[in-house]
């Protein structure tokens, strides 16, 4: 499996953009970039997913670097309750089988 | 709402007994569900795959005979630890894909402590 690289923690403010990084330069040709996030003592949700092109959708932004080698997660204005562990995975694009790495462990201050 | 469900969230339960723990897609039928375990701090590790009908598919370094996997039905998976010891106790997920969607959806978790 290829593997991602992101930062053990951040931090943020409350109200303001958060830039998410991921690194996966052994990324191949058709896997996909799968974000999820974990909140404390739960199962982890869906994010967002991609593959080329940069993504939006109602919980966050996916951009995604012209060779593929890394991808940042963009949330537009976190809340306390962005607060969790966010992973980027690598995998085909029905996202079955998800390997996780160690995530990043973000907080938001208020 | 939750589309995939565990039973229980949290089990106690002494050393040697066995435990199982269930998951079901509420609203979707799952040909496929995934066990993962999660000790504190740490990541989600990948246990198994769980196949309706056939084996379960276990993931190196994960046995077989100690962490019983059953999917009788396309809605129900479940996973019996069985003569647990302490070193069991975890955090247990399961997740499934809906058809027609590309995300997985996961379980609320279930928490095992053995004592």
């Amino acid at each position: 499996d290829a593997k991602t690289t992101q930062p053990n923690s951040m931090e943020s403010n409350e109200e303001e953009p958060v830039h998410l990084p991921c690194n996966h330069s052994t990324i191949s040709g058709t896997d996909y970039i799968h974000w999820y996030r974990q909140l404390p003592s739960q199962g982890p949700e869906y994010v967002i997913h991609g593959l080329t092109s940069n993504v939006n959708n109602r919980m966050a932004s996916l951009a995604i670097a012209e060779d593929r080698k890394s991808s940042t997660l963009i949330l537009h204005r976190a809340t306390l309750r962005d607060a969790a562990v966010y992973y980027c995975i690598l995998g085909g694009e029905y996202g079955n089988k998800l390997v996780f790495g160690a995530g990043t462990i973000l907080r938001v201050k208020s | 709402g939750a589309v995939v469900s565990q039973h229980p969230s949290w089990v106690i339960c002494k050393s040697g007994t066995s435990v199982k723990i269930e998951c079901r897609s509420l609203d979707f039928q799952a040909t496929t569900m995934f066990w993962y375990r999660q000790f504190p701090k740490q990541s989600l590790m990948l246990m198994a795959t769980s196949n309706e009908g056939s084996k379960a598919t276990y993931e190196q370094g994960v046995e077989k005979d100690k962490f019983l996997i059953n999917h009788a039905s396309l809605t129900l998976s479940t996973l019996t630890v069985t003569s647990a010891h302490p070193e069991d106790s975890s955090f247990y997920i399961c997740s499934a894909r809906r058809p027609g969607t590309r995300e997985l959806f996961f379980g609320e978790g279930s928490r095992l402590t053995v004592l």
